[in-house]
């Protein structure tokens, strides 16, 4: 029982550059998530799933796109990446029916944008 | 203003001291408050939690809620070298769509 694993663990990219960063999760959760950590801005949301093929927005969404055409996966698109999406990128995901919500995160990916 | 705020730090403590992380909140519609504990380049693992107003205690770790001042604490007895680590305090509640407030995190190191 892997977890959440999520690929690749560091990028490094240049301003204009296009990439995927991919989450998978073997605990068959339905809510999945993508969040970005930042210096003393804590974690911010992008964007969120409740099942597989839906999608929707979190806090800063803006230059990301995602798809979850599969349950255990959940796909973080960047079209044209900008030095201000250099991050930490977190994918978490939640079993249903919780009203705690308990998030189970993956090891991150370190993306740097040049 | 951040629906939550938490004290920034980073906090210095010796081994064996009590520790107090503290998170404010201004949605009075938050009934779950947790605090996930992040080790250095790993991701967040939730720590503890409680639900509504009152204390939970957990060996060394006690949660704190006080709902009527919006303000949670997690205290941290006999502090460890390997409780050094990033603190962070999330909360939910119903209509917050499946997802959690985070606070920004407290960044903890206790010295041996």
């Amino acid at each position: 029982n892997a977890g959440v694993t999520q690929t690749p663990k560091f990028r490094v990219l240049k301003t204009g550059q296009s990439m995927t960063l991919l989450c998978a999760q073997d605990m068959n959760h339905e809510y999945m998530y993508w969040y970005r950590q930042d210096p003393g801005m804590g974690l911010r949301l992008i964007h969120y799933s409740v099942g597989e093929g839906t999608t929707a927005k979190g806090e800063v969404p803006d230059g990301y796109n995602v798809s979850r055409l599969k349950k255990q996966n959940f796909l973080l698109g960047l079209e044209s990446a900008a030095p201000s999406q250099t991050s930490v990128y977190f994918c978490a995901s939640s079993p249903p029916g919780q009203v705690l919500n308990e998030q189970f995160f993956g090891p991150g990916t370190r993306l740097t944008v040049l | 203003q951040k629906e939550v705020e938490q004290d920034p730090g980073p906090l210095s403590v010796p081994e064996g001291a009590i520790v107090s992380l503290n998170c404010t909140y201004s949605n009075s519609a938050f009934q779950y408050f947790m605090w996930y504990r992040q080790y250095s380049r790993k991701g967040p693992e939730l720590l503890m939690y409680t639900y509504s107003s009152g204390n939970k205690e957990d060996g060394r770790f006690t949660a704190q809620v006080d709902k009527s001042s919006k303000y949670i604490s997690l205290f941290i007895r006999d502090s460890q070298p390997s409780d050094s680590a990033t603190y962070l305090c999330a909360m939910s509640g119903p209509g917050s769509a499946r997802q959690l407030t985070f606070g920004s995190g407290t960044q903890l190191t206790v010295l041996p």
